[in-house]
Formats: structure tokens, C-alpha cells, sequence
């Protein structure tokens, strides 16, 4: 069946380091791939997005990047800051229209 | 524009009693889903709607928990009667249907029910 597996966290960086958080795929088909992310006492709000192999999804500084190739959708970000603190998932929306999630990476950016 | 929105924030009840959480989708929407956050067990899809009636519940846990939708603007989830374990926070978020492309409309949650059954 599908999947999402992301890193375990918490990643613990420092401001303006450089992010990256991994999270991999298994799905039938051609799924559409998105990140969320989750401040504290908030819902999840829609970070970015990926509909098809090779699109870069951009928002916030974020990036990430379609790969069918090698079944991944990692969440980058050149230069952190302290209000990137927060929970990050990852999904596919499978056929359905049901979200599979990850289980969320907490990162903790410290000044 | 007015986003999902949740109510109570914040529900605090003795074991046994009932307790009804509440969800108004965003206007237009015809996906309604509704989800439990844990520690222990992360985000878990319970039930979820297309156009009011509900399409799948597996991830219902027991019995004691019930969801309606009674119009396209309302949706209730209920627990009776309600155990400790049940404590958690309750999302409810709602989506469009694409036409053509399947999938890639996002859900948009509301701020979530923190629930406590002592």
C-alpha cells in the first residue's frame, strides 16, 4: 500500500543553518506530494507542493523537489530562523483523495 | 476568508460523559475529514465525508464514537461515553475535489479541539 517515511526527529539547528529533512514515498501511480507544517497549538497548515515528477514546490524560503526516480520529496531551506521551529509533514494523496502522512519531523531552531 | 473552523478549542470532562466536537468546513468544499493527533500514535485519519455522506470509516476507533454531517456547513464528531484514553487533539480539515489532475488539492485544517477526559 502507500506510504511516507520522513526522518525521525528532533533536528536541532542552529539560526541560519542549512535544513534538509528527508522523506520518501511508496505509491502506485503518479501521487501528488505535499508538506505541512504544524506550529505550536496550531493546526497543520499547507507549506508546499508537488503535483507531477520534477516540479519544485517553493514557499517561505522552502523547497522541494519531485522525484519519481528516486521516490523523494525532501524539504530543504537555505537559512533557518527560530520561527521555523515547528512540526513538518510530509504526505501523498493517494487516489482516493485521502492524505498518507509521515510521522511529522519536530524541528527546533535555536538562536 | 473564513477558515475551518473548530469548536470548542479546549474541552476538559470526566470520564463517562459525552462529548461532541464541532466542525464548519470552509464554503464550497466537498471533502470533510476528520482526524486524531497523538503523542503516541501521530495523526490518524478517523472518518472522512464527500458532499455530507460519509465515504470511509475504518479509522474510527470504537463504537462509542460516532461522526455526522448533516449539511454541506457542519459536521459533528461525538464520543459516548468517553474514556482517558481518548485524549488528544481532534482536527477537522476540508478540501476541494479536483477535476481533471486527481489529488492535488490540499486540505485545510482548522486550529484543532484539545480534548481531556479526566
Amino acid at each position: 500500500g502507500n506510504s511516507v517515511t520522513q526522518m525521525e526527529g528532533p533536528v536541532t539547528l542552529s539560526e541560519e543553518a542549512f535544513l534538509t529533512i528527508n522523506c520518501t514515498y511508496t505509491a502506485t501511480g503518479y501521487p501528488s506530494l505535499f508538506w505541512y507544517v504544524q506550529y505550536p497549538g496550531e493546526g497543520l497548515q499547507l507549506l508546499l507542493k508537488a503535483t507531477k515528477a520534477d516540479d519544485k514546490g517553493s514557499n517561505k524560503g522552502f523547497e522541494a523537489t519531485y522525484r519519481k526516480e528516486t521516490t523523494s520529496f525532501h524539504l530543504e531551506k537555505g537559512s533557518v530562523q527560530v520561527s521555523d521551529s515547528a512540526v513538518y509533514f510530509c504526505a501523498l494523496k493517494d487516489s482516493n483523495y485521502q492524505l498518507i502522512w509521515g510521522a511529522g519531523t519536530k524541528l527546533i531552531i535555536k538562536p | 476568508d473564513a477558515g475551518v473552523i473548530q469548536s470548542p478549542r479546549h474541552e476538559v470532562t470526566e470520564m463517562g460523559q459525552e462529548v461532541t466536537l464541532r466542525c464548519k468546513p470552509i464554503s464550497g468544499h466537498d471533502y470533510l475529514f476528520w482526524y486524531r493527533q497523538t503523542m503516541m500514535r501521530g495523526l490518524e485519519l478517523l472518518i472522512y465525508f464527500n458532499n455530507n455522506v460519509p465515504i470511509d470509516d475504518s479509522g474510527m476507533p470504537e463504537d462509542r464514537f460516532s461522526a455526522k454531517m448533516p449539511n454541506a456547513s457542519f459536521s459533528t464528531l461525538k464520543i459516548q461515553p468517553s474514556e482517558p484514553r481518548d485524549s488528544a487533539v481532534y482536527f477537522c480539515a476540508s478540501s476541494l475535489r479536483s477535476a481533471g489532475t486527481a489529488g492535488n488539492q490540499p486540505q485545510h485544517f482548522g486550529d484543532g479541539t484539545r480534548l481531556s477526559i479526566l
